[in-house]
């Protein structure tokens, strides 16, 4: 079936420093989707790219939707105490997985003040 | 306002029995879907449904079941088959059949058999 391979699984940073995270996969997508989850919620979404090559941001974040549609990688720059959870990449596939959202398995961050 | 409702929050499930988590949108969506997550896990695929009266199995179907009689509402039973329920929960839904769309989330429903 289709896999989305998210790395780092962790991150341990200083607060100040930037991050980066990314999702690879041999499968073609139709949308990259990132979220972030605190302890005991949903994952809350932070960023959407549709188009190959896309890059986004949203405030601290940037997010870009690979050139290959296999892969995709966000980025949190001057990361704060606050950016604290994990962070989940998701796609949306075409053709008879339509419609079937998966998800990478997670990057939990840590930020020490 | 718009979005997912998940309930209840917490769960509790004693052997043997059946449970039926509920889960409402009125964001109008097509799409519903339901996962399941294990401490320190991702997100894996229980079921989702594009279109009332219709749903599909995702990667770890066996020991639930769903219905889709209604658009707003997407309920997810767990059943004494399910040999490992305890978990944490999470429905979602997006606009079905388009490229170009986004899922939402419900706050979860922690499950726990006692």
């Amino acid at each position: 079936g289709q896999q989305l391979n998210q790395s780092p699984q962790s991150m341990f940073i200083q607060e100040g420093e930037d991050v980066s995270m990314n999702c690879t996969s041999s499968s073609i997508f139709n949308t990259w989707l990132w979220y972030k989850q605190e302890p005991g919620e949903g994952p809350v979404l932070l960023i959407a790219l549709y188009k190959a090559g896309e890059l986004t941001s949203n405030g601290r974040l940037t997010a870009q939707f690979g050139i290959t549609r296999k892969d995709s990688f966000l980025n949190i720059s001057a990361s704060i105490p606050s950016d604290v959870g994990i962070y989940f990449c998701a796609a949306f596939a075409g053709g008879t997985s339509y419609g079937k959202l998966t998800f990478g398995q997670g990057t939990i961050l840590t930020v020490h003040p | 306002d718009g979005g997912i409702t998940q309930s209840p929050k917490y769960l509790f499930r004693k052997e043997g029995q059946n449970v039926t988590l509920s889960c409402e949108q009125n964001l109008n969506h097509d799409a519903m879907y339901w996962y399941r997550q294990d401490p320190g896990q991702g997100l894996r695929l229980i079921y989702y449904s594009q279109i009332v009266n219709d749903f599909q199995k995702g990667d770890i179907a066996e020991g639930y079941s769903v219905s889709r009689e209604k658009k707003e509402s997407f309920p997810l039973t767990v059943t004494s088959a399910q040999k490992n329920p305890t978990a944490f929960y999470l429905c979602a839904s997006s606009i079905a059949l388009a490229i170009n769309t986004e899922a939402f989330f419900g706050q979860g429903t922690r499950l726990t058999v006692v």
